[in-house]
């Protein structure tokens, strides 16, 4: 079982603010990082999935950079909306099936 | 073209009744995941599945939990005899292919256990 961390663990900000989380999870046997959005009373949803060392992805606000030889990755929200508001999970792949472990994620919650 | 489409969202059981749980992956998809979310705790995976093929089970409880992928229709996670700790939301994920980057979730199904 992998030992996936997400922290912190939940988040406030104000509407405006830019904001980061970190994803730790074993560097060996790596083989992707998945970035996930999940609203409540909804599905879960990719945002990213990273799989080389020094990858850097965006999708609008959001961006994410990856570092697998120390093994983590961040996610950053540059200007933080309401609609932000959900929590974000990694989840590596690995395993002979590369099956997802997921963190426990980090709920953020941005204010107006 | 639908998502993954779980059935159904909302399931009550009471002790040492088998529950049901399907699964219709999006379309052109031929592999499944199983995951389960135990109260206050995060996704964890149960089972993966291909067509007619259980390819890594590493997270099913090696007990009264049993899945299939038959080659017409969905998957079912099967619970049989439930008990107060299988309570849970158990969510479907599917893909085109193995290695194929994102998994596209169902919306989950919700198993109360009186």
């Amino acid at each position: 079982i992998l030992n996936v961390e997400q922290s912190p663990q939940s988040l406030h900000v104000q509407e405006g603010d830019s904001t980061n989380f970190t994803c730790s999870f074993p560097s060996s046997n790596f083989y992707a990082l998945h970035w996930y959005r999940w609203e409540t009373a909804k599905s879960p949803e990719a945002l990213f999935v990273m799989t080389l060392n020094g990858d850097e992805k965006k999708k609008g606000r959001i961006s994410a950079t990856l570092n697998t030889k120390e093994g983590y990755s961040y996610l950053y929200i540059k200007g933080s909306q309401p609609e932000d508001s959900a929590t974000y999970l990694c989840a590596p792949a690995s395993g002979s099936a590369r099956q997802l472990t997921f963190g426990s994620g980090t709920q953020l919650t941005v204010l107006p | 073209n639908a998502g993954v489409m779980q059935n159904p969202r909302h399931l009550v059981r009471r002790r040492g009744q088998e529950a049901r749980l399907r699964c219709s992956p999006m379309k052109g998809h031929s592999h499944v995941y199983w995951y389960r979310q135990l109260p206050e705790e995060g996704l964890k995976f149960m089972v993966y599945l291909q067509k007619e093929n259980i390819i890594d089970e590493s997270g099913m409880p090696k007990e009264r939990f049993s899945a299939e992928f038959p080659k017409e229709g969905p998957s079912i996670l099967r619970i049989q005899q439930v008990v107060r700790g299988d309570s849970a939301a158990y969510f479907c994920a599917s893909s085109p292919g193995p290695n194929t980057g994102e998994l596209f979730f169902g919306e989950g199904s919700r198993l109360t256990v009186l």
